[in-house]
């Protein structure tokens, strides 16, 4: 059964680059998108980006080209880093994985909170 | 973007009611729609992506319904693990896009 498991600081300062990873465990990283979504503390959740084994990667217009994903298949990990980070970056993020472009989010991890602050 | 509209934005209710969440999407979509639910300090959990049919051992009091703009999420008799909060989000379009939830509760 494929898990997911995400990680990260918790707090980040302002201007600065957040770093999170996500562990994937019980399947191969490869042959699937996957994808970082966030959900602020309203509640609404917004699709960050994805990548796949391939290569491919997109992420949300609305960051302006802040966000950078990838991932590192010989450890099975997931990676976004954000930089220039706001108070309007505090959410938690989870990683997800489908099975195709046009496809639903069907495996999420727990997700991981964090606060952009100073 | 396509936006994504639910409604009721919450919704009381008690065990045995019908339920139903509507979803409407500011451009054609076709089906290409998902419906999750996300209980308390949990991830949402993919409940049903249109194209597929329900995920695995999903209840069969949950039904959906629609195309094109507007979609239905439909609980025939809620049961208390149903108490949750539901999202429904479009997948055709780029960037994909989430409404806004609602709270059955």
């Amino acid at each position: 059964q494929v898990q997911l498991q995400e990680s990260g600081p918790g707090l980040v300062r302002p201007s600065e680059t957040l770093s999170l990873t996500c562990s994937v465990s019980g399947d191969s990283i490869s042959g699937y998108y996957w994808s970082w979504i966030r959900q602020s503390p309203g509640k609404e959740l917004e699709w960050v980006g994805f990548v796949h084994h391939r290569g491919s990667t997109k992420s949300n217009p609305s960051l302006k080209g802040r966000a950078s994903i990838s991932l590192d298949t010989s450890k099975n990990l997931l990676s976004l880093k954000l930089t220039s980070v706001t108070a309007a970056d505090t959410a938690v993020y989870f990683c997800t994985r489908s099975d195709t472009y046009e496809d639903a989010f069907n495996i999420w991890g727990p997700g991981t909170s964090v606060t952009v602050s100073s | 973007d396509i936006r994504m509209t639910q409604s009721p934005s919450s919704v009381a209710a008690s065990v045995g009611d019908r339920v139903t969440i509507t979803c409407r999407s500011s451009r054609n979509i076709d089906n290409w729609l998902a419906w999750y639910q996300q209980k308390p300090g949990r991830a949402p959990s993919l409940l049903i992506y249109l194209p597929a049919g329900p995920q695995p051992g999903v209840p069969s009091r949950f039904n959906v319904s629609g195309s094109g703009r507007n979609f239905a999420l439909t609980i025939s008799s809620l049961q208390p693990a149903d108490f949750a909060t539901y999202y429904c989000q479009q997948a055709t379009d780029f960037p994909p896009t989430f409404g806004r939830g609602t709270q059955v509760a």
